[in-house]
């Protein structure tokens, strides 16, 4: 199955400067990746995704990259907002095609005002 | 239009007690996931229903779980005979198939005493 590995567990940036958090996964044939905000007690919520056919994809201050033959994909988060704070979870289907999402442990972010 | 909503938001249970947990999903979509979140873990999934045939399983994690969507939309997940380590938040998310984005419901705590 897939492996899914997310660093750094815990993050803190003062407001204003940019935040990376890096992911890992085992599955070669594995090619949609979403990452999900979570803040405390509430649902996780889609932020942004990729998919294997790109490279890097951005929206306003959110973007993600994938290399594809690193296997790793990381969230890039410019101009850090005190509202930023939350924790991220990076997941990665088991193959190709799969709707089986596996999550990583997830990332504390603290964005300190 | 109405998220994907889920009820009881919290449930205490006596251990050996049954819980049933509900899920509503958003309105025609096909797929519908359970994952299981233990505190500070990421989403792990339990089961996936492609309307109303549960496709997939392999992540209920004893046969104490049963879940069911009998007419394609609104899911259970129940436990029998609870026990204290089934103590965590159960998170149903939908999808309108495959490798679309799940969008997920706000959870049911269960607190297993």
């Amino acid at each position: 199955g897939e492996n899914v590995e997310q660093h750094p567990s815990t993050l803190s940036v003062q407001e204003g400067d940019s935040a990376v958090i890096k992911c890992t996964y085992s599955d070669s044939a594995s090619n949609y990746f979403p990452w999900y905000k979570q803040e405390l007690g509430k649902r996780p919520q889609l932020i942004i995704d990729i998919r294997s056919n790109v490279g890097e994809k951005k929206d306003q201050r959110i973007a993600v990259t994938l290399n594809k033959t690193a296997k790793h994909f990381s969230l890039h988060i410019t101009e850090t907002q005190p509202e930023d704070s939350a924790v991220y979870f990076c997941a990665a289907p088991t193959g190709a095609g799969s709707y089986q999402l596996t999550f990583g442990k997830g990332t504390k972010l603290s964005v300190i005002p | 239009g109405a998220g994907v909503s889920q009820s009881p938001r919290y449930k205490v249970a006596k251990r050996g007690q049954d819980v049933a947990l509900r899920c509503d999903p958003i309105s025609g979509h096909v797929s519908l996931f359970w994952y299981q979140q233990a505190l500070g873990q990421g989403p792990e999934f339990l089961t996936y229903f492609q309307n109303e045939a549960q496709l997939d399983k392999s992540g209920l994690p004893s046969d104490r779980f049963f879940a069911e969507r009998p007419e394609g939309s609104v899911s259970t997940l129940k436990i029998q005979r609870t026990q204290q380590e089934d103590s965590a938040v159960y998170l149903c998310a939908s999808s309108w198939g495959g490798q679309e984005t799940q969008y997920f419901g706000p959870g049911t705590r269960l607190l297993v005493l």
